[in-house]
């Protein structure tokens, strides 16, 4: 069955300091991955997809098929950045299964 | 144009009553989606549909009923409300075209508190 795993439930970095935020995925077929955040008292939207290869507000995320992995990083935090990041991974019919999300603070 | 609206923001039930949740997008999407949140954990899907007149479960459809009879409307039935729903719903849509762009957009959600 297809799973995301989030590792971390809380991150806390600096202002200026790099971030990582880890996403381990498994799935038999061909993965599509997305990072998904949520600012304070905003609605859940899409930050960037994998296929798209794009940096968004300074982030990327690279899909390492060998690590079944989609980390999301970012070389310089900004305070920002500070929101809950969710990885998913579609599957079937358009459906996304979630991990159970990041929640970032960056320290000032 | 709004995007994906719902409705109630927040509502607090007894155990044992019903309600719905509204959901509306004015996107022209034929994707639309339910979505659970329960606290530390990620949303979990409870059902989704690919058109109007076409619905499935997904992850976690039990204690949940939809129904899709327009393209922008897509009611979440909860009957018989239990503690274990309390949550955070969460709607969604998407194009669903081929080719078409595949991000889900998210309304804002509804608080459920069942007591």
């Amino acid at each position: 069955a297809q799973r995301v795993t989030q590792p971390e439930k809380l991150l806390s970095v600096f202002k200026g300091a790099p971030v990582e935020l880890k996403c381990n995925y498994s799935y038999s077929g061909s993965p599509e991955l997305f990072w998904y955040v949520q600012y304070s008292r905003q609605r859940l939207q899409l930050l960037l997809r994998h296929i798209s290869r794009e940096s968004i507000k300074g982030f990327t995320a690279d899909l390492n098929k060998g690590e079944t992995s989609f980390h999301l990083k970012k070389p310089f935090a900004q305070e920002e950045d500070s929101a809950m990041y969710y990885c998913a991974l579609k599957w079937g019919a358009q459906k996304l299964v979630f991990g159970q999300g990041t929640r970032l603070t960056i320290n000032p | 144009n709004a995007g994906v609206t719902q409705t109630p923001k927040f509502r607090i039930l007894k155990i044992g009553q019903s309600m719905t949740l509204q959901c509306t997008q004015d996107m022209n999407h034929n994707y639309m989606y339910w979505y659970r949140q329960d606290p530390g954990m990620g949303l979990k899907l409870i059902y989704y549909s690919v058109g109007a007149g076409i619905t499935d479960k997904g992850e976690v459809p039990n204690g949940y009923n939809v129904s899709r009879s327009t393209t922008e409307d897509f009611p979440l039935r909860l009957e018989l409300a239990a503690p274990s729903q309390t949550s955070v719903y969460f709607c969604a849509s998407t194009s669903g075209l081929a080719g078409g762009e595949e991000t889900q957009y998210f309304g804002p959600g509804t608080r459920l508190l069942v007591l």
